[in-house]
């Protein structure tokens, strides 16, 4: 089975500190891909990141990283610096299969963070 | 600009109407559109795999007959809810698969009240 566990239900900071985001996933395929995705309170999904399993380099894009540990299943994603818009739901995913477009998406419950002035 | 258009963004109905959904893909054809329901303050589940030109795929627990989906062709995916009860409430969002490997494109989703 497919699964992806976000712990943390709720992570209040203060501006400019930084912030980890955890994501923990279970699946028996050997290729598959993880997702991070961002839900402001409009509700728009926006797309973050897509890692595929062959690929454990970490990542960093501006003030947001990711770090994938295929050993511990996991898919952590860091905001260094967080600012108030960085407030916001996270979702980690997973599809099963290697070919991402024709694939079911499994989310994670999501994150939702606050980042207070 | 939007690769994906999804009509309407919101709609707010009395129980017993049925409501239908539009998932436009602008830029390109799409076989495979999905159908995702988010409850408040919960995931993004799977409803269903539209298929261009054959019948839906449902996942486990939704009904078919209550939420029809027709997918008639490669630009446009629409999904109906029927007889819409105040538990049918929901924000309901489709996704598009652009090309082989290539992340899929998310429309903005409708939030769907019903009274």
């Amino acid at each position: 089975a497919q699964k992806v566990t976000q712990a943390q239900t709720e992570i209040s900071v203060v501006e400019k500190e930084d912030v980890t985001l955890d994501c923990v996933y279970e699946t028996r395929d050997t290729t598959y891909y993880l997702f991070w995705y961002k839900q402001p309170p409009s509700g728009e999904l926006v797309f973050l990141i897509r890692r595929n399993s062959f690929d454990e380099q970490n990542e960093i894009s501006g003030r947001y990283s990711w770090n994938f540990q295929k050993s511990t299943s996991s898919f952590n994603f860091t905001i260094t610096a967080s600012q108030v818009v960085d407030s916001a739901v996270y979702f980690c995913a997973l599809t099963p299969r290697f070919d991402s477009s024709a694939s079911k998406i499994i989310f994670g419950s999501g994150t939702r963070l606050s980042i207070r002035p | 600009g939007a690769v994906v258009s999804q009509h309407p963004s919101r709609v707010i109905c009395k129980s017993g109407t049925s409501v239908k959904i539009e998932c436009r893909s602008l830029d390109f054809q799409a076989t495979t559109m999905f159908w995702y329901r988010q409850f408040p303050k919960q995931s993004l589940m799977l409803m269903a795999t539209s298929n261009e030109g054959s019948k839906a795929t449902y996942e486990q627990g939704v009904e078919k007959d209550k939420f029809l989906i027709n997918h008639a062709s490669l630009t446009l995916s629409t999904l109906t809810v029927t007889s819409a009860h105040p538990e049918d409430s929901s924000f309901y969002i489709c996704s598009v698969g652009s090309s082989t490997n290539q992340p899929q494109h998310f429309g903005d989703g409708t939030r769907l009240s019903i009274l």
